[in-house]
């Protein structure tokens, strides 16, 4: 069992469409991080959240920690190919611990 | 600034044989961490060094080995390959812990 899970593993959409991408666990996390990891590459940090309840924006991208820091989600607006990859969340429960990563959603946008 | 970099890009390797990899850090980052992550799986942490020592260790056997280096370079090492070693081997440097993590482009390790 992963300490997170994510879902859906896998989701293809046609360009211009919405998606969301959750990430939950039943432990605290004291910070949780996005990343994109396309073919032949290293992940690609996207974003880091540490406060409950906070919201970021990159884009099209909206981030959200949840209240209690246990899960986060991750919505694309108007989806286009070059978000195209797999998204991997991550989280830290204390300070000491290692950065530990979810499954992946492997995202594929069509044109 | 140059990015993580790591060597060899592939490598393939007869089961029971010693693989190394290696791993440049960003300038100034002193924590270096390497990742397995097998076909279209996850990453699963394997080690974490910080100013030269081991900081935390994965659920991994004995013969998988590392050291930092005193420039934070760091070197993987593999011994007694299994074919279920085969995976993308991934390094990444961090500023100082909580920071988020830069990653290099793996070292893609076959065990035939």
């Amino acid at each position: 069992t992963q300490l997170l899970e994510q879902s859906p593993q896998f989701l293809s959409i046609q360009e211009g469409e919405n998606l969301t991408v959750y990430c939950n666990s039943s432990s605290v996390f004291s910070s949780l991080q996005w990343y994109r990891q396309e073919p032949g590459e290293g992940p690609v940090l996207l974003v880091t959240v540490v406060t409950g309840g906070e919201v970021k924006k990159l884009k099209r991208l909206t981030f959200q920690f949840g209240d209690a820091r246990k899960d986060s989600s991750l919505h694309i607006t108007a989806a286009q190919p070059g978000d195209t990859g797999l998204y991997l969340c991550a989280g830290v429960k204390a300070a000491g611990n290692k950065l530990t990563f979810g499954g992946g959603t492997r995202v594929l946008v069509k044109p | 600034e140059a990015g993580v970099t790591q060597s060899p890009t592939h490598l393939i390797k007869t089961r029971g044989q010693q693989a190394t990899l290696r791993c440049s850090p960003i300038s100034g980052h002193t924590s270096v961490y390497w990742y397995q992550q097998a076909l279209g799986l996850g990453l699963q942490f394997l080690l974490w060094y910080d100013e030269g020592e081991e900081r935390n260790r994965g659920n991994f056997p004995p013969r998988f080995s590392g050291r930092q280096f005193p420039n934070y370079s760091s070197e993987l090492n593999v011994n007694a390959l299994e074919l279920e070693d085969s995976a993308l081997y991934l390094c990444a440097s961090s500023f100082r812990e909580g920071y988020g993590y830069t990653f290099g482009s793996g070292t893609r390790l076959t065990v035939v």
